[in-house]
């Protein structure tokens, strides 16, 4: 079974752009989480789709945004791109919220300039 | 609101040894604990989940333990290998369907 992808791999940007990231889950998997990493925050969350819908949203300006589709692939739009949104973004997906386990994707490397 | 720390920030041992890395969260109302590694620019690897109901889950060498009641997790390496190096985070995921994670403690074991 193929695990959780994520394009691009690499992303650089200039201030003021956007940028769209994706991600595709394992198959059969229906939740889908972003997060944001950061070497001085951490790993942060950002939101989780389950079944199309935004379940759960961390504390990110609405500059952030995402969707998930039918098939259960995601994606998350970053407006007007900050110096400071340089960072790794990770998806993860699960069967389900809750009591499943979450499956990583390698993560894509945004650097904004 | 939840929140997760890991002590210690960084650890390194000498090949061989057995350790003990900890993780505690100030919210109980939890789902499951869950411990990953992650190597420098990668994504994260999950280890092992531990449902809410649980007290430990094992896995090779590793065997980790959760103690809702107070708040904390530990996981411990048995006889740790130069491979182990990594940083390993915790993360609970609780019933508000929000996941925390710690910041993680960096690894180094020497060969």
């Amino acid at each position: 079974k193929a695990g959780v992808t994520q394009t691009p791999r690499y992303l650089i940007k200039t201030r003021g752009q956007q940028v769209t990231l994706s991600c595709s889950p394992i198959s059969g998997h229906r939740s889908v989480s972003w997060y944001q990493q950061t070497p001085g925050q951490g790993l942060q969350f950002l939101f989780e789709y389950f079944s199309e819908t935004q379940r759960n949203k961390g504390n990110f300006p609405g500059r952030f945004s995402g969707r998930q589709f039918s098939n259960s692939r995601s994606e998350m739009n970053v407006s007007t791109l900050e110096l400071g949104d340089s960072a790794l973004y990770l998806c993860a997906s699960s069967l389900d919220r809750g009591v499943h386990e979450q499956y990583f994707g390698p993560g894509t490397r945004l650097t904004v300039t | 609101k939840q929140e997760v720390t890991q002590i210690p920030a960084a650890l390194s041992v000498p090949e061989g040894e057995n350790l003990v890395l900890n993780c505690s969260f100030t919210d109980s109302a939890i789902y499951n604990l869950q411990w990953f590694r992650q190597d420098p620019g990668k994504g994260l690897t999950s280890l092992l989940l531990i449902q809410s109901s649980q007290r430990e889950q094992t896995s090779g060498r590793l065997n980790a333990s959760l103690d809702k009641s107070s708040g904390r997790s530990t996981l411990y390496i048995a006889a740790s290998q130069p491979g182990d190096s990594a940083t390993y985070l915790c993360a609970v995921h609780t019933n508000a369907g929000k996941s925390t994670f710690g910041d993680g403690t960096t690894l180094t074991v020497k060969p």
